[in-house]
C-alpha cells in the first residue's frame, strides 16, 4: 500500500556540504512532521506542515535547517554546509488531519551519515 | 519540564515470558499519548490511549493509561522473538506533535 516515502534511504556526505532530503507523505495527509533520531534515542521534533504552512519550527537545531512543503503534499529538509553531529536518521510522518486522534505514519527514514 | 521517560532501557526475555513496559511523563495537559514499535525502520503504531483507567487489547498486546500518577505501561504476554523491537511511548501534545521517550529495546530469545 502507499505509505509514506523517503529518499534517498542512506545519505553520506562530506562535513561542509549540503544535503537534501525528500518526504512523499501518504496522499491527502494535511499534516506533515519531520523527526532527527539519534543512534539509540528516540525520535525529536524539528519542524511541523499544516498544508503548505509551516506552523512550527522550534524544533530546528539551527540555522543551517531549512524545510519547505511548498504544494502542502511532498517536503524536502535541507541541511546546509553538514557537520558531523547531524549524524541520525531523519524521520517523516503524516497524519489525515491535524488533531490529536489522528495517529501518525512514519517512513522508513533516511540515515545521514557526516565524515 | 517537557519529559517522557521509559524504562527499563533494554530487557532480554525468553518466547513465551510476559514483559511490562513503562513511561512515565511530567506534563499534566495533553491529549493523548501513544505506543509505537520500532524494528529497523519506521515506527508502527500500536496504541492510542486517551482516558484513565481505561486498557487497550490488541492480540498479545495491552496497553492502559494512569493520568493520576502520570504513567503508562504496556504488557506483552506469550512474547515471540518477532516482538524483539524498540518500543517508543510518546506524549501527543497540540497539533498532534509528539514528544518521545528514549525507547525500551527489547529482545526476545528462542
Amino acid at each position: 500500500g502507499a505509505g509514506v516515502s523517503q529518499s534517498p534511504r542512506y545519505k553520506v556526505a562530506k562535513r561542509g556540504q549540503d544535503v537534501a532530503l525528500r518526504c512523499d507523505p501518504i496522499s491527502g495527509h494535511v499534516s506533515l512532521f519531520w523527526y532527527q533520531q539519534a543512534l539509540g534515542q528516540g525520535p525529536e521534533f524539528l519542524t511541523y506542515f499544516q498544508n503548505e504552512a509551516q506552523l512550527d519550527k522550534s524544533g530546528l537545531p539551527s540555522d543551517r535547517f531549512f524545510a519547505e512543503r511548498p504544494e502542502g503534499s511532498v517536503s524536502t529538509l535541507k541541511i546546509q554546509r553538514t557537520q558531523q553531529e547531524d549524524s541520525a536518521v531523519y524521520l517523516c510522518a503524516s497524519s489525515l488531519r491535524a488533531i490529536y486522534s489522528s495517529p501518525l505514519h512514519f517512513g522508513n527514514g533516511t540515515r545521514l551519515t557526516v565524515t | 519540564e517537557d519529559k517522557v521517560v521509559q524504562s527499563p532501557l533494554s530487557l532480554v526475555v525468553h518466547e513465551g515470558d510476559t514483559v511490562t513496559l513503562n513511561c512515565s511523563y511530567e506534563v499534566t495537559n495533553f491529549r493523548s499519548l501513544l505506543w509505537y514499535k520500532q524494528e529497523k525502520k519506521a515506527p508502527t503504531f500500536l496504541f492510542m490511549l486517551t482516558s484513565s483507567g481505561i486498557e487497550k487489547k490488541s492480540g498479545r498486546l495491552s496497553s492502559i493509561l494512569d493520568k493520576k500518577e502520570l504513567f503508562s505501561i504496556l504488557n506483552i504476554t506469550a512474547t515471540q522473538t518477532g516482538d524483539s523491537a524498540v518500543y517508543l511511548c510518546a506524549r501527543n501534545n497540540a497539533g498532534n506533535m509528539l514528544t518521545f521517550g528514549g525507547g525500551t529495546r527489547l529482545m526476545v530469545k528462542p
